[in-house]
């Protein structure tokens, strides 16, 4: 039930920034965005959400368009190291039900 | 602060065999949830418990599936009889409250054969 829309791979070389989209075109006005990321044999781990504002922590910083359909999650200088599948999801905030679709697969090449 | 954590890593067993998983939250999360990933798809919710009670169990095979968290910290979830289409990593994760981010263990990797 993944009410997001990603790209299946994205590359990206060693110390570029790295923009992941998403698409939530049937986000309701009480659902937060959350990004989470997937090394290889380890579990998600969380990266940022957001609800309406753009949000910035020390990892990455996340856009949300005015409309909230869509948005795009950024790595500022992106390392070897966060080569990883990327999660965009949906959440209402007072379930907290995580829908994880498929993900992109970001490759970071040197 | 220590993550959450999960035991065993890997395990192997073969079909109708029983198998169990342990997973012991952060410290002083209320909610915690059971995931399982089947090779190159994301997690899909099983079970998640608010303290020791059962709030979202509708993904749950109840047939062979068993999960409990009886006094409200960690808990165990448990396979009855196994079947191939069970290998996968199973996933912990918990929650300070039920509205909050979700912080996920290493995994165990099952393979049924």
């Amino acid at each position: 039930d993944a009410k997001t829309t990603q790209p299946t791979s994205m590359d990206c070389a060693e110390g570029r920034a790295a923009n992941l989209p998403c698409n939530h075109s049937t986000i309701s006005g009480n659902e937060y965005v959350y990004w989470y990321r997937q090394i290889h044999s380890q579990g998600p781990q969380y990266i940022i959400h957001g609800l309406k504002n753009n949000e910035t922590n020390e990892m990455a910083s996340l856009i949300i368009t005015e409309d909230r359909k869509s948005s795009t999650l950024i790595l500022p200088h992106a390392t070897l190291r966060d080569t990883a599948v990327y999660y965009c999801i949906v959440r209402v905030y007072n379930f907290n039900k995580f829908y994880f679709g498929s993900g992109t697969k970001l490759n970071v090449k040197p | 602060e220590a993550g959450v954590a999960q035991s065993p890593r890997y395990k192997i067993i073969e079909k109708r065999q029983s198998v169990a998983f342990w997973c012991n939250p952060i410290s002083g999360h209320a909610t915690l949830y059971w995931y399982q990933q089947i090779l190159g798809q994301g997690p899909k919710l099983l079970i998640q418990f608010q303290n020791n009670g059962v709030v979202d169990d509708s993904q749950l095979p109840k047939d062979r599936f068993s999960a409990e968290r009886l006094k409200g910290v960690d808990s165990t979830l448990k396979i009855q009889p196994a079947k191939l289409e069970d290998s996968a990593v199973y996933l912990c994760a918990s929650s300070l409250v039920m509205a909050e981010t979700q912080y996920f263990g290493p995994g165990t990797r099952l393979l049924v054969l």
